[in-house]
C-alpha cells in the first residue's frame, strides 16, 4: 500500500494568511493527487484533482502542486470559510490511500 | 447533477453483517465512464477509502477489509451496495458512497454519509 503523510497535523492561522499543507507518499506516484475539503458533519468535498487541476466551482485561492512524492495544497489568502480538515488521496494504484487529515483552525 | 444517497440500518451487533445501499439519481451505475464507491470515517479520525465497483461488475477492494467486504450493483434499481461482515466495533463509522471517473483520480461526488454503529 501507498502511505500518504500529511504535514502538518495541525495548523492554526489567521484570515488573509498563506498557508501551505505537504502531502508525501511513501511510493513516487503519477499524479493522481487528490485534495479534499471536510467540515464538521459534512461529506468531504473534492478542491484538487491530478496534483494541481481545479475542480469547478472552487475559489482560485486554492492551488495545488507537487510531483512523484511530495504534493502541496495552497490557500493563498484565507477566508473564515476555509477553517476545516483537508485531506489528500492517491488514486495511482489500489487501495485508494489517504492521508490522516489536517486540521486547520482559526487563530 | 449526479446525486448518491445512501441508506441502510443505524445499528449493527457485533459478529453481524453490516449493509448498506447506495442509490444514484441522474446518472447509471451502467455507465463505462464511472468508478463507484465505498469509504468510510470512524468518529473522529480520517477517510478509508473501502472499494468500487465498475459497471461490468469488477471489483476492487482494500486488502485490510477484503476477507470481509463485498461490493455489487443492481443496475435495474440504479444502486450499488455494501455488505462487511462479522461487524466489530471497529466498524463503528460514517459510510459515505462516492462516484469516481473512469479515467480520473478523484471522487468528485459524495453521498451525504450514513452513521453505522456497531454494538449489542
Amino acid at each position: 500500500d501507498i502511505q500518504l503523510t500529511q504535514s502538518p497535523s495541525f495548523l492554526s492561522a489567521s484570515v488573509g494568511d498563506r498557508v501551505t499543507i505537504t502531502c508525501r507518499t511513501s511510493q513516487g506516484i503519477s499524479g493522481y493527487l487528490a485534495w479534499y475539503q471536510q467540515k464538521p458533519g459534512k461529506a468531504p468535498n473534492l478542491l484538487i484533482y491530478a496534483t494541481s487541476t481545479l475542480q469547478s466551482g472552487v475559489p482560485s485561492r486554492f492551488g495545488g502542486s507537487g510531483s512523484w512524492t511530495e504534493f502541496t495544497l495552497t490557500i493563498s489568502s484565507l477566508q473564515p470559510e476555509d477553517f476545516a480538515t483537508y485531506y489528500c488521496q492517491q488514486l495511482n494504484s489500489y487501495p485508494h490511500t489517504f492521508g490522516q487529515g489536517t486540521r486547520l483552525e482559526i487563530k | 447533477q449526479v446525486q448518491l444517497q445512501e441508506s441502510g440500518p443505524g445499528l449493527v451487533k457485533p459478529s453481524e453483517t453490516l449493509s448498506l445501499t447506495c442509490t444514484v439519481s441522474g446518472d447509471s451505475i451502467n455507465s463505462s465512464s464511472y468508478f463507484w464507491g465505498w469509504i468510510r470515517q470512524p468518529p473522529g479520525k480520517g477517510l478509508e477509502w473501502i472499494g468500487s465497483i465498475y459497471y461490468t461488475g469488477s471489483t476492487y477492494y482494500n486488502p485490510s477489509l477484503k476477507s470481509r467486504v463485498t461490493i455489487s450493483g443492481d443496475p435495474s434499481k440504479n444502486q450499488f451496495s455494501l455488505k462487511l461482515s462479522s461487524a466489530t466495533a471497529a466498524d463503528t463509522a460514517v459510510y459515505y458512497c462516492a462516484r469516481r471517473p473512469y479515467s480520473g483520480g478523484y471522487f468528485a461526488y459524495w453521498g451525504q454519509g450514513t452513521l453505522v454503529t456497531v454494538s449489542s
